[in-house]
């Protein structure tokens, strides 16, 4: 079974200051697709990122970066210099299989980012 | 519309009574899921449906849930007997075009059902 933990409940930082979140995957599949979604106050998810499990090579999307460590099973998601409109529930989620099929979320993360 | 459409966006019902929710994929997408986010909690897979195959129905909590979806298209949940524990969330998303599912979801802004 496949199952995605976000250890952290809730983050609060001020702005401008880097935050990390984590993400730790289980699959027994070799080929996987790991995901990063934002929930902000409004209330729809939009997806952020897509990682097939062949590539470990690391994203960088303005102040979004993504680390994505094979030997860990970890999905880290870093917003360098954050801002107010950072605030939202993240969510990681992970999905089996060469198509991508259902995701399996975490709970997510609720940032805060204070001025 | 552009995205994913969902309706009714609230619905207040009472114990014991049946409720519909409905929603309108992106057009062109194969793949509709279903998923409920109950207050501050994560999202938990309710159904999937992908073009003509069978829907894996396995993340229905119970048999007073159930969905179709028409033509390919429109999909309905059905919530009978509500419960106040169904109160939640209820999140559609589509995604992937013939041949294209990279499996980036596109979600809807929900239907929040209050069961009192």
């Amino acid at each position: 079974a496949q199952k995605v933990t976000q250890a952290q409940t809730e983050i609060s930082v001020v702005e401008k200051e880097d935050v990390t979140l984590d993400c730790v995957y289980e699959t027994r599949d070799t080929t996987y697709y790991l995901f990063w979604y934002k929930q902000p106050p409004s209330g729809e998810l939009v997806f952020l990122i897509r990682r097939n499990s062949f590539d470990e090579q690391n994203e960088i999307s303005g102040r979004y970066s993504w680390n994505f460590q094979k030997s860990t099973s970890s999905f880290n998601f870093t917003i360098t210099a954050s801002q107010v409109v950072d605030s939202a529930v993240y969510f990681c989620a992970l999905s089996e299989g060469t198509s991508g099929s259902r995701l399996t979320f975490g709970e997510g993360t609720q940032l805060t980012v204070n001025p | 519309g552009a995205g994913v459409s969902q309706s009714p966006s609230n619905k207040v019902t009472e114990k014991g009574k049946d409720v519909e929710l409905r929603c309108d994929p992106i057009s062109g997408h194969t793949a509709l899921y279903w998923y409920r986010q109950s207050l501050g909690q994560g999202l938990e897979f309710l159904i999937y449906f992908q073009g003509n195959s069978a829907p894996d129905k396995s993340g229905l909590p119970s048999d007073r849930f159930s969905a179709e979806r028409t033509g390919g298209s429109v999909s309905t949940l059905t919530i009978q007997r509500t419960q106040q524990e169904d109160s939640a969330v209820y999140l559609c998303a589509s995604s992937g075009t013939s041949g294209s599912n990279t499996g980036e979801l596109f979600f809807g802004e929900g239907s929040r059902l209050t069961v009192l």
